[in-house]
């Protein structure tokens, strides 16, 4: 079963706090991509990374982080230092091998000034 | 399982044509969203439905249309096919209308893999 998990379903931080969105997924594919998105209130989904099965690699991009973790099957994304404008949906999704998508359910962050 | 449904899975169609691709939200949900995803990219927001009326629209071309029907389910249409229509398109639901704007969690289907040939 393909299946992905983001247990917390909103957080509230205060500004300049650091914050952690967490991400679980199963799968039994050797290949696989996983990816994190923003969804502003303006409705799109705005990519902010994907990473493949085979590149355990952490990343990071300005405030943002990715801590990719095959050994615990997550694939967690911090924001340092958030900001107001941080404030959204973030959904983490994953595509097997048949292009086929999981998302999943979506973690309302909440940054308060 | 997010209980979206999309289908078909996956749909491979010549220029010109016409396609239909269908959603059927989660039991309880009133708003269905469609989504286009090109490589791997961000969804763009197409078109919402709430409880049969059109609730918002985003960058959806005027060769395609969308409907909600009366259980619910959602239909988006694309004619005239151009190579360039081939993506992704997600289908995601909701249960009120409150919408995007208040951050309400969208719930999505796996996608509908359309190639123009």
């Amino acid at each position: 079963a393909q299946k992905v998990t983001q247990a917390q379903t909103e957080i509230s931080v205060v500004e300049k706090e650091d914050v952690t969105l967490d991400c679980v997924y199963e799968t039994r594919d050797t290949t696989y991509y996983l990816f994190w998105y923003k969804q502003p209130p303006s409705g799109e989904l705005v990519f902010l990374i994907r990473r493949n099965s085979f590149d355990e690699q952490n990343e990071i991009s300005g405030r943002y982080s990715w801590n990719f973790q095959k050994s615990t099957s997550s694939f967690n994304f911090t924001i340092t230092a958030s900001q107001v404008v941080d404030s959204a949906v973030y959904f983490c999704a994953l595509k097997n091998n048949f292009n086929k998508f999981y998302f999943g359910s979506g973690t309302k962050l909440n940054v308060k000034p | 399982d997010s209980g979206v449904t999309q289908t078909p899975k996956h749909l491979i169609t010549a220029t010109g044509q016409r396609v239909t691709l269908r959603c059927s939200p989660r039991s309880g949900d009133l708003s269905v969203y469609w989504y286009q995803q090109s490589l791997d990219q961000g969804l763009q927001f197409l078109i919402q439905y709430y409880n049969g009326e059109e609730r918002a629209k985003g960058n959806i071309l005027e060769r395609f249309s969308a409907q909600q029907f009366p259980d619910l389910h959602s239909e988006l249409n694309l004619s005239s096919l151009e190579l360039g229509d081939s993506a992704l398109y997600f289908c995601a639901s909701s249960q009120t209308d409150r919408g995007l704007r208040e951050g309400e969690k969208l719930f999505f289907g796996s996608g509908t893999q359309l190639s123009v040939l």
